[in-house]
């Protein structure tokens, strides 16, 4: 079993719509959840930076932490045709971090 | 956020040479920086974990003569492609932590090698 497990999609929504990207993990020791987003040909830019369970919004995206699931979330309102890039998660016990084999979104006008 | 700096952004070279990739960390200092491999549609991969003025530290499987790792400084860590062959295209990221026990990473732009 994987630690990071990601549904790597592809996963096609209108514009407009509200998106839902996931990821469950395998270890408990890991303390800090991450979402990056990643053009193609482009290195990950970090979008979201979480410690604790519980949401934590930015804008159109809200990341989500369940840590007795071991589920982490990110959503993003109102999504947009420049959202249409691979989305990654990942997480750390401090220290290196672990990637989700990232889901691809892509977002039609 | 924290910027880093990858170069260069693209890079062809013959089979058997060797292809220097820097990453340098802008407006902070980083005295961990870790190296990234990529295969198309698939996630990172980590390579190794770069401390300055130290040996890195590489993960398993990786091959550390052929990957020649160097964090002379606070803000730049070199990777080195040596003897390059075909199979080492791929694309090469870096990221670093801010400060010292930092938790969020930066990236650079990423280096897209490719070996003829």
């Amino acid at each position: 079993q994987k630690e990071v497990e990601q549904d790597p999609g592809p996963l096609s929504v209108p514009e407009g719509a509200i998106v839902s990207l996931n990821c469950t993990y395998s270890n408990s020791a890991f303390q800090y959840f991450m979402w990056y987003r990643q053009y193609s040909r482009k290195g990950p830019e970090l979008l979201m930076y979480t410690y604790s369970s519980g949401n934590k919004e930015d804008g159109r995206f809200t990341a989500q932490v369940d840590k007795s699931s071991k589920y982490i979330s990110l959503f993003i309102r109102d999504s947009q045709p420049s959202d249409s890039a691979t989305y990654l998660c990942a997480m750390s016990a401090g220290g290196k971090l672990i990637f989700g084999q990232g889901t691809e979104l892509s977002v039609k006008p | 956020g924290a910027v880093v700096s990858q170069h260069p952004s693209r890079v062809i070279c013959k089979s058997g040479t060797s292809v220097k990739i820097e990453c340098r960390s802008l407006d902070f200092q980083a005295t961990t920086m870790f190296w990234y491999r990529q295969f198309p549609k698939k996630s990172l991969m980590l390579m190794a974990t770069s401390n300055e003025g130290s040996k890195a530290t590489y993960e398993q499987g990786v091959e550390k003569d052929k990957f020649l790792i160097n964090h002379a400084s606070l803000t730049l860590s070199t990777l080195t492609v040596t003897s390059a062959h075909p199979e080492d295209s791929s694309f090469y990221i870096c990221s670093a932590i801010p400060g010292q026990g930092g938790t969020e990473a930066f990236f650079g732009q990423g280096t897209r090698l490719t070996v003829v």
